[in-house]
Protein backbone atom coordinates (compact mmCIF):
# COMPACT_ATOMS: atom_id res chain seq x y z
CA UNK A 1 0.00 0.00 0.00
CA UNK A 2 1.77 3.29 -1.09
CA UNK A 3 1.90 5.71 1.52
CA UNK A 4 -0.05 8.36 -0.42
CA UNK A 5 -3.15 8.02 -2.22
CA UNK A 6 -4.05 8.56 -5.80
CA UNK A 7 -7.41 7.31 -7.47
CA UNK A 8 -6.38 4.44 -10.23
CA UNK A 9 -7.62 5.86 -12.94
CA UNK A 10 -9.26 8.76 -14.72
CA UNK A 11 -10.74 9.56 -18.02
CA UNK A 12 -11.55 12.38 -19.79
CA UNK A 13 -12.28 13.50 -23.45
CA UNK A 14 -9.78 15.53 -25.50
CA UNK A 15 -10.42 19.24 -24.65
CA UNK A 16 -11.52 18.73 -21.59
CA UNK A 17 -10.17 19.09 -17.94
CA UNK A 18 -9.13 16.49 -15.49
CA UNK A 19 -8.47 16.46 -11.77
CA UNK A 20 -5.97 14.16 -10.11
CA UNK A 21 -5.96 14.28 -6.56
CA UNK A 22 -3.15 13.24 -4.28
CA UNK A 23 -4.05 12.21 -0.57
CA UNK A 24 -1.17 12.07 2.35
CA UNK A 25 -1.12 13.55 5.55
CA UNK A 26 0.26 16.87 7.74
CA UNK A 27 4.13 14.40 7.68
CA UNK A 28 4.28 15.26 3.95
CA UNK A 29 1.87 16.62 1.92
CA UNK A 30 0.29 18.85 4.00
CA UNK A 31 3.42 19.79 5.96
CA UNK A 32 5.71 20.81 3.07
CA UNK A 33 5.96 22.02 -0.45
CA UNK A 34 8.01 19.76 -1.76
CA UNK A 35 5.28 17.58 -3.75
CA UNK A 36 5.78 16.51 -7.28
CA UNK A 37 3.87 14.87 -10.50
CA UNK A 38 5.54 12.81 -12.92
CA UNK A 39 3.68 11.48 -15.92
CA UNK A 40 5.09 8.26 -17.71
CA UNK A 41 3.93 6.74 -20.68
CA UNK A 42 4.53 2.55 -20.83
CA UNK A 43 7.92 1.80 -21.23
CA UNK A 44 9.32 5.23 -20.90
CA UNK A 45 11.19 6.73 -17.37
CA UNK A 46 9.34 9.33 -15.64
CA UNK A 47 9.05 12.73 -16.49
CA UNK A 48 8.96 15.87 -14.00
CA UNK A 49 5.51 17.59 -14.90
CA UNK A 50 5.32 19.61 -11.56
CA UNK A 51 7.42 20.21 -8.71
CA UNK A 52 7.39 22.08 -5.29
CA UNK A 53 3.71 22.03 -5.54
CA UNK A 54 3.20 24.40 -8.53
CA UNK A 55 6.25 24.92 -10.33
CA UNK A 56 6.04 23.77 -13.78
CA UNK A 57 9.76 23.06 -15.45
CA UNK A 58 10.54 24.61 -18.21
CA UNK A 59 8.80 22.65 -21.55
CA UNK A 60 6.01 21.52 -19.74
CA UNK A 61 2.74 22.71 -20.79
CA UNK A 62 0.65 25.07 -19.17
CA UNK A 63 -1.72 22.98 -20.15
CA UNK A 64 -0.24 21.63 -16.83
CA UNK A 65 -0.55 22.85 -13.21
CA UNK A 66 -0.90 21.78 -9.64
CA UNK A 67 -2.28 22.90 -6.23
CA UNK A 68 -2.16 21.89 -2.48
CA UNK A 69 -5.54 22.00 -0.05
CA UNK A 70 -4.27 20.47 3.32
CA UNK A 71 -3.36 17.33 3.19
CA UNK A 72 -4.46 16.72 -0.52
CA UNK A 73 -2.60 17.65 -3.34
CA UNK A 74 -3.60 18.07 -7.09
CA UNK A 75 -2.65 17.95 -10.42
CA UNK A 76 -4.94 19.58 -12.89
CA UNK A 77 -4.77 18.75 -16.78
CA UNK A 78 -6.88 21.20 -18.77
CA UNK A 79 -7.28 21.07 -22.86
CA UNK A 80 -6.28 17.58 -22.98
CA UNK A 81 -4.61 15.59 -25.96
CA UNK A 82 -4.02 11.79 -26.79
CA UNK A 83 -0.64 12.24 -25.96
CA UNK A 84 -1.59 12.97 -22.30
CA UNK A 85 -2.61 9.40 -22.04
CA UNK A 86 -0.24 7.54 -19.03
CA UNK A 87 0.39 7.34 -15.97
CA UNK A 88 0.56 10.22 -13.41
CA UNK A 89 2.58 9.51 -10.01
CA UNK A 90 2.55 12.38 -7.22
CA UNK A 91 5.14 12.48 -4.79
CA UNK A 92 5.89 14.37 -1.27
CA UNK A 93 9.19 14.45 1.38
CA UNK A 94 8.36 12.83 3.99
CA UNK A 95 9.48 13.77 7.55
CA UNK A 96 9.46 10.03 8.68
CA UNK A 97 12.41 7.94 8.27
CA UNK A 98 11.56 6.69 4.71
CA UNK A 99 12.36 10.38 3.12
CA UNK A 100 10.04 10.04 -0.21
CA UNK A 101 6.98 8.75 -0.79
CA UNK A 102 5.09 8.73 -3.83
CA UNK A 103 1.36 7.88 -4.43
CA UNK A 104 0.17 4.22 -6.09
CA UNK A 105 -0.10 6.04 -9.56
CA UNK A 106 -2.88 7.05 -11.51
CA UNK A 107 -3.93 5.69 -15.36
CA UNK A 108 -5.03 8.58 -17.08
CA UNK A 109 -7.17 7.83 -20.61
CA UNK A 110 -8.00 10.13 -23.20
CA UNK A 111 -11.39 9.25 -24.58
CA UNK B 1 23.45 16.16 -24.12
CA UNK B 2 22.26 15.59 -20.66
CA UNK B 3 21.67 12.47 -19.99
CA UNK B 4 21.99 9.33 -17.33
CA UNK B 5 22.80 5.75 -18.50
CA UNK B 6 22.52 3.08 -16.29
CA UNK B 7 24.38 -0.30 -16.57
CA UNK B 8 25.02 -3.61 -14.13
CA UNK B 9 21.58 -5.15 -13.78
CA UNK B 10 20.57 -8.52 -14.26
CA UNK B 11 19.21 -11.85 -12.82
CA UNK B 12 20.89 -13.05 -9.03
CA UNK B 13 20.07 -15.57 -6.88
CA UNK B 14 18.30 -14.48 -3.03
CA UNK B 15 21.07 -13.05 -0.78
CA UNK B 16 23.24 -12.45 -3.29
CA UNK B 17 24.37 -9.27 -4.61
CA UNK B 18 25.12 -6.81 -7.50
CA UNK B 19 26.24 -3.45 -7.99
CA UNK B 20 24.55 -0.61 -10.43
CA UNK B 21 26.47 1.80 -11.93
CA UNK B 22 24.81 5.48 -13.64
CA UNK B 23 27.01 7.41 -15.88
CA UNK B 24 26.34 11.06 -15.95
CA UNK B 25 26.97 13.72 -18.93
CA UNK B 26 25.87 17.18 -19.94
CA UNK B 27 25.55 18.64 -16.37
CA UNK B 28 27.85 19.74 -13.81
CA UNK B 29 27.43 16.07 -11.29
CA UNK B 30 28.91 17.24 -8.37
CA UNK B 31 26.76 20.52 -7.62
CA UNK B 32 23.85 18.01 -7.46
CA UNK B 33 21.95 15.36 -5.05
CA UNK B 34 21.46 11.73 -6.89
CA UNK B 35 18.87 9.47 -5.91
CA UNK B 36 17.53 5.72 -7.28
CA UNK B 37 13.87 5.24 -7.67
CA UNK B 38 12.58 1.67 -8.58
CA UNK B 39 9.62 0.43 -9.86
CA UNK B 40 8.56 -3.19 -9.54
CA UNK B 41 6.76 -5.21 -12.66
CA UNK B 42 3.49 -3.68 -13.23
CA UNK B 43 3.36 -1.39 -10.21
CA UNK B 44 4.22 2.20 -8.97
CA UNK B 45 7.13 4.07 -8.32
CA UNK B 46 9.85 3.55 -4.89
CA UNK B 47 12.50 6.03 -4.02
CA UNK B 48 15.30 3.77 -2.74
CA UNK B 49 17.96 6.08 -2.06
CA UNK B 50 19.77 9.76 -2.58
CA UNK B 51 23.23 11.11 -1.79
CA UNK B 52 24.20 14.69 -1.42
CA UNK B 53 26.35 16.43 -4.16
CA UNK B 54 29.44 15.89 -2.11
CA UNK B 55 28.55 12.51 -1.38
CA UNK B 56 29.05 13.29 2.39
CA UNK B 57 25.37 12.78 3.30
CA UNK B 58 23.80 9.78 2.53
CA UNK B 59 19.53 8.48 2.73
CA UNK B 60 17.67 5.50 2.50
CA UNK B 61 14.34 4.18 2.11
CA UNK B 62 13.41 1.57 4.99
CA UNK B 63 12.96 -1.57 3.19
CA UNK B 64 16.45 -1.35 1.95
CA UNK B 65 18.40 0.58 4.95
CA UNK B 66 20.89 -1.54 6.17
CA UNK B 67 21.51 -3.71 2.68
CA UNK B 68 22.07 -1.43 0.48
CA UNK B 69 24.96 1.30 -0.47
CA UNK B 70 24.65 4.41 -2.15
CA UNK B 71 27.73 6.65 -3.19
CA UNK B 72 29.29 8.37 -6.29
CA UNK B 73 32.74 9.25 -7.61
CA UNK B 74 32.70 12.74 -9.08
CA UNK B 75 35.48 12.40 -10.81
CA UNK B 76 33.44 10.10 -13.19
CA UNK B 77 30.34 11.34 -12.70
CA UNK B 78 29.22 8.33 -11.90
CA UNK B 79 26.65 7.25 -9.15
CA UNK B 80 26.53 3.54 -7.95
CA UNK B 81 24.03 1.92 -5.39
CA UNK B 82 25.63 -1.90 -3.79
CA UNK B 83 22.93 -3.84 -2.95
CA UNK B 84 23.03 -6.80 -1.16
CA UNK B 85 21.42 -9.79 0.65
CA UNK B 86 18.86 -9.33 -2.18
CA UNK B 87 15.28 -10.40 -1.75
CA UNK B 88 12.33 -11.47 -4.13
CA UNK B 89 10.32 -8.73 -3.73
CA UNK B 90 13.60 -6.09 -4.95
CA UNK B 91 12.93 -7.13 -8.48
CA UNK B 92 12.66 -4.11 -10.13
CA UNK B 93 13.88 -1.49 -12.72
CA UNK B 94 15.84 0.56 -11.28
CA UNK B 95 16.26 4.12 -11.98
CA UNK B 96 18.72 7.05 -11.62
CA UNK B 97 18.01 10.28 -11.35
CA UNK B 98 19.41 13.73 -10.81
CA UNK B 99 17.84 16.28 -8.21
CA UNK B 100 15.82 18.89 -9.85
CA UNK B 101 17.96 22.34 -7.94
CA UNK B 102 21.73 22.49 -7.30
CA UNK B 103 22.47 22.81 -3.90
CA UNK B 104 24.60 20.70 -0.78
CA UNK B 105 21.43 18.42 0.07
CA UNK B 106 18.29 16.93 -1.71
CA UNK B 107 15.15 19.15 -2.56
CA UNK B 108 13.51 15.99 -3.19
CA UNK B 109 12.24 16.31 -6.59
CA UNK B 110 13.86 14.67 -9.85
CA UNK B 111 14.57 16.48 -13.49
CA UNK B 112 16.35 14.07 -14.75
CA UNK B 113 15.87 10.37 -15.29
CA UNK B 114 17.89 7.25 -16.71
CA UNK B 115 16.03 4.94 -18.49
CA UNK B 116 16.70 2.11 -16.18
CA UNK B 117 18.22 -0.89 -15.73
CA UNK B 118 16.51 -4.38 -14.72
CA UNK B 119 17.65 -6.24 -11.72
CA UNK B 120 15.74 -9.62 -11.36
CA UNK B 121 16.11 -11.61 -7.96
CA UNK B 122 14.95 -15.39 -8.74
CA UNK B 123 16.37 -18.54 -7.70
Amino acid sequence: QSALTQPASVSGSPGQSITISCTGTSSDVGGYNYVSWYQQHPGKAPKLMIYEVSNRPSGVSNRFSGSKSGNTASLTISGLQAEDEADYYCSSYTSSSTYVVFGGGTKLTVL
Amino acid sequence: EVQLLESGGGLVQPGGSLRLSCAASGFTFSSYAMSWVRQAPGKGLEWVSAISGSGGSTYYADSVKGRFTISRDNSKNTLYLQMNSLRAEDTAVYYCAKDGTSGSYPYWYFDLWGRGTLVTVSS
